[in-house]
């Protein structure tokens, strides 16, 4: 397994304003990825968190909003960008350990965000 | 595109009894398939890991099975205790293996 933090653990923000998560990792990741969790809902995968190069982000999630860097293979930050109400959610982190033929995953205690 | 479906969604039920939770995939072309618990306002817990190859696994008083061919997992845990009290998720592995589709979720309630 892989231990995870992340920081902050939770923020209130203004609207308009950005919010910068980091994600810090105990060993080196080849794979690591950032989550959204609504109020309410399950999971969405936000984007996956490219070491040395741009990330890669899902249907519905772009740059300008969810910037993300990768410095090194134990670090990540995701910055929420010129937030409103509708971003307040549950932000984690997860990495992926391969082992043989499988990848299993894990992850960060979460950020919790709101916006007034 | 993979859709994940969990039931029951809420489950309340006595110390001690077995249980079952759900879990259904649109998508059968799956690699590998994980359960999680998640505690309130908490990050997720990996509970158990089925590799595409396996049909069930086993960790303490959890085992889950893994049917492909019928898109369904199934999560039983014995003799429950309060301290099961979490929502449990399920996620198939798709997109080269790499990425996590979530389910709903099924909250479970576990009472002295």
């Amino acid at each position: 397994s892989a231990v995870i933090s992340q920081k902050p653990s939770r923020d209130i923000c203004q609207r308009g304003t950005s919010l910068t998560i980091q994600c810090q990792v105990d060993s080196q990741v080849t794979m690591m990825f950032w989550y959204r969790q609504q109020p309410g809902q399950s999971l969405t995968l936000i984007a996956t968190a490219n070491q040395g190069s741009e990330a890669t982000y899902e249907s519905g999630f772009v740059i300008d909003k969810f910037p993300i860097s990768r410095p090194n293979l134990t670090f990540s930050t995701l910055t929420v960008s010129n937030m409103s109400p509708e971003d307040s959610s549950i932000y984690l982190c997860s990495v992926g350990l391969a082992g043989g033929s499988y990848n299993e995953q894990f992850f960060g205690p979460g950020t919790r965000l709101t916006v007034l | 595109k993979q859709e994940v479906t969990q039931i029951p969604a809420a489950l309340s039920v006595p110390e001690g009894e077995n249980l079952v939770l759900n879990c259904s995939f649109t998508d059968s072309a799956i690699y590998n398939l994980q359960w999680f618990r998640q505690d309130p306002g908490k990050g997720l817990t990996s509970l158990l890991l089925i590799q595409s190859s396996q049909r069930e696994q086993t960790s303490g008083r959890l085992n889950a099975s893994l049917d492909k061919s019928s898109g369904r997992s199934t999560l039983y845990i014995a003799a429950s205790q309060p301290g099961d009290s979490a929502t449990y998720l399920c996620a198939p592995f798709t997109g080269g293996g790499n990425k996590l589709t979530f389910g709903t979720g099924t909250q479970l309630k576990v009472e002295l």
